[in-house]
């Protein structure tokens, strides 16, 4: 069966520090890794998509996969009030039809 | 561009009552479609997934059916709501062949 985990939180960051979200999942034919931003009351944002191992830069997001130790994470660095939200980690197992498979999310709050 | 719309947005409905949520995509033609649905404390579900007219996917068995009957519109539907039904349903398309997810606005049920 297809698991995707991910620490519920609340991670709580200071404003203006790295924050660290984790990921793993469990299907070692897992192509590709995506993270997604969802305010509350609102739909999945996608902020992040990563398909090959090591580094991927966005802006103040960096996504970083090691398919050896099935881990993905997200680095938000000089973290702001409006980074605040839940972050969803989701897995494609190749293929695209059938959809990605989310983790439960980690909910972040930045501290003013 | 691309755009996905759902609605409607919000709805209370007894328990027992039929439903029918309605989602479109604009800008592409031939999307895979998607409902995925996340009720209270819990991640995202994926409910039914469609390739093309007509063809619908369960990955869960449940009191839902789903529809497509147009190549870029897709419906779910129940008969008889349970208090389960309760949730965040999200209609998505999936990009080929990078495989992104985009959620459209997503209608929130509740059953009383």
């Amino acid at each position: 069966q297809k698991e995707v985990e991910q620490n519920s939180g609340p991670l709580s960051v200071p404003e203006g520090a790295i924050a660290s979200l984790n990921c793993t999942y469990s299907d070692r034919v897992s192509q590709s890794f995506f993270w997604y931003r969802q305010y509350s009351g609102k739909s999945p944002e996608l902020i992040m998509s990563i398909y090959s191992n090591g580094d991927k830069e966005d802006g103040r997001f960096t996504a970083q996969l090691n398919k050896a130790s099935q881990y993905v994470s997200l680095l938000i660095r000089d973290s702001q009030p409006s980074d605040s939200a839940t972050y969803l980690c989701a897995v494609g197992f190749g293929g695209g039809a059938d959809g990605l498979t989310f983790g439960k999310g980690t909910h972040l709050i930045i501290q003013p | 561009s691309q755009t996905i719309h759902q609605w409607p947005a919000t709805l209370v409905q007894p328990v027992g009552s039929p439903l029918s949520l309605e989602c479109t995509v604009e800008g592409t033609s031939n999307p895979n479609l998607y409902w995925y649905r996340q009720a209270a404390g819990r991640g995202l579900q994926l409910l039914f997934y469609s390739v093309g007219i007509g063809q619908i996917s369960s990955e869960v068995p449940q009191n839902l059916s789903a529809s497509r009957p147009q190549d870029r519109q897709f419906i779910l539907s129940s008969k008889k709501l349970l208090l389960s039904d309760s949730g965040f349903y999200l209609c998505a398309w999936i990009t080929d062949p990078r495989g992104e997810l985009f959620f459209g606005e997503g209608s929130r049920l509740t059953v009383l």
